[in-house]
């Protein structure tokens, strides 16, 4: 049982690039979220999903995108890479139940740490 | 986005001491506080999700408490050992949000 799966664990980008970090899960969770993670800021939210075919935006959304096309994958797209974009990103999905997402504990991926020049 | 405060920022205690931390949280609009211990380059893992006001959860020597009316969960560790060293988030869930806010953590360092 995989769990969450996070690709890259690493990558440096230039600034302008684009990129996709790949999250997939195999735990059939409708809930999926990614979350960028500072120092000193603790975990913040960029988008996050409740099912396929539905996204909705975090605390952080500007600079990134995301879709759902199937319950397994829930990519995070850098579309024009900027310095302030570097940081460790996090995917984690939870069990939902009768919506009651934030009721369940989430589970989280490795990490993807991205460095952007 | 209403935030959500722990306290203290980082802790240092010897093996075998008690400890203490606390999470503040919004208590109008209250769903839901998750805690996570994360340690050093793993993931958060979750130890206690609590719904209820004066909700208790307890794992091994490890338990917390939540007040929703006042807005405030405490997490103990009971005879901390330097296993127990690694950061612990809370995260709030408002209702009518399916997403958590997240506090910036408490670094715990237990020395042998």
């Amino acid at each position: 049982n995989a769990g969450v799966t996070q690709t890259p664990k690493f990558q440096v980008l230039k600034t302008g690039q684009s990129m996709t970090l790949q999250c997939a899960q195999d735990m059939n969770h409708e809930y999926m979220s990614w979350y960028r993670q500072d120092p000193g800021m603790g975990l913040r939210l960029i988008h996050y999903s409740v099912g396929a075919g539905i996204t909705d935006q975090g605390e952080v959304p500007n600079g990134y995108n995301v879709s759902r096309s199937t319950t397994e994958d829930f990519p995070l797209r850098l579309l024009s890479a900027a310095p302030s974009q570097t940081s460790v990103y996090f995917c984690a999905s939870s069990y939902s139940r009768a919506g009651q997402d934030i009721t369940q504990p989430q589970h989280f991926g490795d990490g993807t740490r991205l460095s952007i020049l | 986005i209403l935030n959500v405060e722990q306290s203290p920022q980082s802790l240092h205690v010897q093996e075998g001491d008690s400890t203490n931390f606390t999470c503040s949280f919004p208590s109008s609009n209250f769903y839901a506080l998750h805690w996570y211990r994360w340690e050093t380059a793993k993931s958060p893992e979750a130890l206690f999700v609590m719904t209820l006001n004066g909700d208790e959860k307890k794992k091994g020597r490890i338990s917390a408490t939540l007040n929703t009316k006042e807005g405030y969960s405490y997490l103990y560790i009971k005879g901390s050992q330097p296993e127990d060293s690694a950061t612990y988030l809370c995260a709030w869930g408002r209702a009518g949000r399916r997403a958590l806010t997240f506090g910036s953590g408490t670094r715990l360092q237990v020395q042998p």
